[in-house]
C-alpha cells in the first residue's frame, strides 16, 4: 500500500511564475491536508480538503493560493505569482478521518514526503 | 489563539543518557501527537495521546499528557545515535478547528 505521494519533490521557480503541488492521498483516504514548513519552523496548517469540497482554508494566504482535490486525481496546491518568502517545504497529509476537536477518532494523519519549493 | 511550545528547541547529548522533551500548549485540548522528522523526509507519526494520564511507550521513546497542566513529555531513556532526528509535538485545537498545530521542534542529536 503505497503512502502518500507527492510531486515534484523538488521545484525551482523564479519569481512570478506559478507553482503547482501534487498530492496523491493513501489509498482509501479521502482527507487530504497541506501544511507548510519554514526552514526551523514546525509545520503550519493551511487547508483541508474532501474530495470535491475545501473544508477549512483558513490557513491558506488570502491571495495567490488555492487548492483543489478533484473527483479524479490528486489534489493539487497552486501557488501563483511565487515570491521569495514562498520558499518552503510543502506537505501534505491524509486521513481516513477528519481530524477535528469534533471528532471522537483519533484523525491521525499519514504524511507525504514534501514538495520542497525554492523561488529564485 | 493555539500556541504549543517546545522545549529544548536544541538538544546535543550523549549515547546511553536519559532526557526529557517538553511540549506545553496554551488552550484546551484533549489530543496530542508526537511526529519525528528525519532530515530532508516526511514525518513519522510516533505517538496519539488522547486523553489524561495517557502514557505510551515505544522502544526507548515514552510519551505522556497531562491535559489539566496543557504539558506533554517525551522521555528517551538510554539514548542511542539513531534517535537523532526532530521530534515534533502537535496539538488539535478546540472548537472543531480543522488540522493541528505544531511547535516549532527539537532537534536533537545524540553522539556517540
Amino acid at each position: 500500500n503505497a503512502g502518500v505521494m507527492q510531486n515534484p519533490r523538488h521545484l525551482v521557480r523564479r519569481r512570478g511564475q506559478e507553482a503547482r503541488l501534487r498530492c496523491s492521498p493513501m489509498k482509501g483516504h479521502s482527507h487530504v491536508y497541506w501544511y507548510r514548513q519554514l526552514p526551523e519552523e514546525g509545520l503550519k496548517f493551511m487547508v483541508y480538503l474532501q474530495k470535491e469540497n475545501i473544508i477549512d482554508e483558513s490557513g491558506m494566504p488570502k491571495e495567490r493560493f488555492s487548492a483543489e482535490f478533484p473527483k479524479e486525481g490528486p489534489s493539487i496546491l497552486r501557488i501563483q505569482q511565487v515570491v521569495r518568502g514562498d520558499s518552503a517545504a510543502y506537505f501534505c497529509a491524509s486521513s481516513t478521518r477528519r481530524t477535528s476537536g469534533r471528532s471522537a477518532n483519533t484523525g491521525e494523519l499519514f504524511f507525504g514526503e514534501g514538495s520542497r519549493l525554492t523561488v529564485l | 489563539e493555539l500556541k504549543v511550545e517546545q522545549n529544548p528547541l536544541f538538544l546535543s547529548m550523549q549515547e546511553g543518557k536519559n532526557y526529557t522533551i517538553y511540549c506545553n500548549y496554551s488552550t484546551t485540548s484533549d489530543r496530542l501527537y508526537w511526529y519525528r522528522q528525519d532530515p530532508g523526509k516526511s514525518l513519522e507519526s510516533l505517538f496519539v495521546l488522547l486523553s489524561n494520564g495517557a502514557v505510551k511507550q515505544e522502544g526507548r521513546l515514552m510519551a505522556s499528557l497531562d491535559t489539566k497542566a496543557r504539558l506533554s513529555t517525551l522521555h528517551i531513556t538510554a539514548a542511542v545515535h539513531d534517535l537523532s532526528a526532530t521530534y515534533f509535538c502537535a496539538v488539535i485545537p478546540g472548537g472543531g478547528a480543522d488540522g493541528l498545530t505544531f511547535g516549532k521542534g527539537t532537534h536533537l542529536i545524540i553522539q556517540p
